[in-house]
């Protein structure tokens, strides 16, 4: 298995620009996790889907930033301006019914 | 809101000692995992505990969750420059179902 695959793993972007982050989850698991790593807040949960569906979406800062997940192999994240205060670490995460999270390698989003 | 504390949030230790690092809770948790992040990379999912007093090991790591089911302890033995990293524990509770909040935290840093 070839784990959580995210893309691209760097992404540096001028302000106001949109940003795509993508993510493959691990083939079987049914939950898929989207959080955002920085020194100052940690590890922050954005957005969860349970079977592809959003089932908590509180995390998500403000309206610039959307979520997806079209099927059961695929999410995206969208940042639409971006602003450099969305610098930070992106990171997707899946699992089966009631184990750990299998984390993807990030995205590491820098915006100018 | 739940909300889970790591102490210490820095821990140096030289090479061959001990060392616990703590995660409490003000609510009563279902399930407590541990994830450790080597520097630059993802956090890895180590355990899970789920019975209240449980107690796991892993080579020279050992997990307790607390009686009372608001607390858990890592505790590693005779640590190696590989245990350098950042340990991290993520809380549910019942109505929380499949979403885990994480700690801040404990970085640790192993000194030859």
């Amino acid at each position: 298995d070839a784990g959580v695959i995210q893309s691209p793993r760097h992404e540096v972007t001028e302000m106001g620009q949109e940003v795509t982050l993508r993510c493959k989850p691990i083939s079987g698991h049914n939950s898929l996790f989207w959080y955002r790593q920085t020194m100052m807040r940690g590890l922050e949960l954005l957005i969860y889907f349970n079977n592809n569906v959003p089932i908590d979406d509180s995390g998500m800062p403000e309206d610039r930033f959307s979520a997806k997940m079209p099927n059961a192999s695929f999410s995206t994240l969208k940042i639409q301006p971006s602003e450099p205060r969305d610098s930070a670490v992106y990171f997707c995460a899946s699992t089966g019914l009631n184990y750990g999270y299998t984390f993807g390698s990030g995205t590491r989003l820098t915006v100018v | 809101g739940q909300q889970v504390m790591q102490i210490p949030q820095y821990q140096h230790v030289q090479e061959g000692e001990d060392f616990t690092t703590y995660c409490n809770s003000s609510t009563t948790l279902s399930n407590i995992q541990w994830y450790k992040q080597r520097p630059g990379g993802h956090p890895v999912f180590l355990i899970q505990l789920v019975k209240s007093g449980e107690v796991k090991k892993q080579k020279r790591l050992t997990f307790q969750f607390g009686e009372a089911k608001k607390n858990s302890s890592l505790h590693i033995t005779a640590t190696q420059t590989t245990d350098v990293g950042t340990y991290f524990c993520a809380a549910s509770t019942t109505d929380s179902w499949g979403k885990f909040q994480f700690g801040a935290g404990t970085q640790v840093v192993v000194t030859p």
